[in-house]
């Protein structure tokens, strides 16, 4: 079972730009979709996008004007960056490793909290 | 694309079973094989529980079971008991090659 371990500010300012990276590790990063989930305080999941090892990508269209991830199969990371964010964007952000269109690895989540 | 439809919330006696509806369209969940469904329990995250409809992955108890009919997909639990107090999600592929989640359940066991 890979595990995944997010990593970023936690803090980030209005209008700016949120960044997260995810390790992969105890597995390989080829050969799966990589994905960014989050969960607003008391909410339910908000699916973000996923990126195939080889770079391909596909975002929530809610999202898709803000949102770019990207991969670094020699680093065994992949990284969200969602721009101009607001307060509606304070959650919990997941990584995880999606298979067959299924998230089956979780990372344990990083709150990020959008506040001047 | 809107969440997939869920119960807020639904209760049960310990022993007793339950079971958690889940509505989509043709475009999702009625479209495609790819529905899952996850258990989260209070700052954890989510645990994957039914795949593909109604594979159970390695470890997941036989007491979790998964079916669809149509545009609807169901996660019933036997047997309750108190650890499966969580909030459930499904989830789904769609036609837009994205994946999208139901607003979640609250299980609270009696």
């Amino acid at each position: 079972q890979v595990q995944l371990q997010e990593s970023g500010p936690e803090l980030v300012k209005p209008s700016e730009t949120l960044s997260l990276t995810c390790a992969v590790s105890g597995g390989s990063i080829s050969n799966y979709y990589w994905s960014w989930i989050r969960q607003s305080p008391g909410k339910g999941l908000d699916w973000i996008g996923y990126i195939y090892y080889t770079g391909r990508t596909t975002y929530n269209p809610s999202l898709r004007s803000r949102v770019s991830i990207s991969v670094d199969t020699s680093k065994s990371k992949f990284s969200l960056k969602l721009s101009s964010v607001t307060a509606a964007d304070t959650a919990v952000y997941f990584c995880a490793r999606c298979d067959d269109y299924v998230i089956k690895d979780w990372g344990q989540g990083t709150l990020v909290t959008v506040s001047s | 694309q809107s969440a997939l439809t869920q119960p807020a919330s639904v209760s049960g006696s310990p022993g007793q079973s339950i079971t958690i509806s889940c509505t989509g369209t043709s475009s999702d969940v009625g479209g495609y094989n790819y529905v899952s469904w996850y258990q989260q329990h209070p700052g954890k995250a989510p645990k994957l529980m039914i795949y593909g409809v109604s594979n159970r992955p390695s470890g997941v108890s036989y007491r979790f079971s998964g079916s669809k009919s149509g545009n609807t997909a169901s996660l019933t639990i036997s047997g309750l008991q108190a650890e499966d107090e969580a909030d459930y999600y499904c989830g789904s592929y769609t036609n837009s090659n994205t994946l999208m989640f139901g607003g979640g359940t609250k299980l609270t066991v009696l």
